[in-house]
């Protein structure tokens, strides 16, 4: 049982590149979200999944797209990187009305 | 609109004191729970406690104890005897609703223990 894992760990991309973090749960929960954390800011919500083949925005989804089309996994997209995305991203996953259970994180830099 | 403070930047401690970390939140929602994560230096958020709005119940697990006082709209965290082990940032979450739209963090509290 391995909880909530994100692929990369690391990333640098260059200015315009694109990407995508993928998360994946073991834990058969409905609900996947992704947060980016960021200096003296804490997380703040960027996307969310309450099931598979739904999405909805959070607090900050400019510049990101999401995509759930398999319960276990939820993608994070960056079509055209800039430095202001330059974070560490976190995934997590819950069940309803549950505490959210957190992947590792990935650190990006975009140069 | 939901909103978690942690007015708290950074907290520095010499080992064995207790420290609390103060947590306040606003909320128009009757029912809601609220978290404590841990971020230790590798980088992971550890689940520490969750509480719910009905339940005001304070809290104590080893070293750990939290109070949960509505009144105040407060949720605090007390670490008794503090150990090194204990250095991390700590972080306030709040959750409304239906969970949907994730957690609302407070900006964290770096703790120091020091030897």
């Amino acid at each position: 049982n391995a909880g909530v894992t994100q692929t990369p760990k690391f990333r640098v991309l260059k200015t315009g590149q694109s990407m995508t973090l993928l998360c994946a749960q073991d834990m058969n929960h409905e609900y996947m979200y992704w947060y980016r954390q960021d200096p003296g800011m804490g997380l703040r919500l960027i996307h969310y999944s309450v099931g598979e083949g739904t999405t909805a925005k959070g607090e900050v989804p400019d510049g990101y797209n999401v995509s759930r089309l398999k319960k276990q996994n939820f993608l994070l997209g960056l079509e055209s990187a800039a430095p202001s995305q330059t974070s560490v991203y976190f995934c997590a996953s819950s069940s309803q009305r549950a505490t959210q259970y957190f992947g590792p994180g990935t650190r990006l830099t975009v140069l | 609109a939901q909103k978690v403070t942690q007015a708290q930047t950074e907290i520095s401690v010499v080992e064995k004191e207790d420290v609390t970390l103060d947590c306040v939140y606003e909320t128009r929602d009757t029912t809601y729970y609220l978290f404590w994560y841990k971020q230790p230096p590798s980088g992971e958020l550890v689940f520490l406690i969750r509480r719910n709005s009905f339940d005001e119940q304070n809290e104590i697990s080893g070293r750990y104890s939290w109070n949960f006082q509505k009144s105040t709209s407060s949720f605090n965290f007390t670490i008794t005897a503090s150990q090194v082990v204990d250095s991390a940032v700590y972080f306030c979450a709040l959750w409304s609703g239906g969970g949907a739209d994730g957690l609302t963090f407070g900006k964290g509290t770096h703790l120091i223990i020091q030897p």
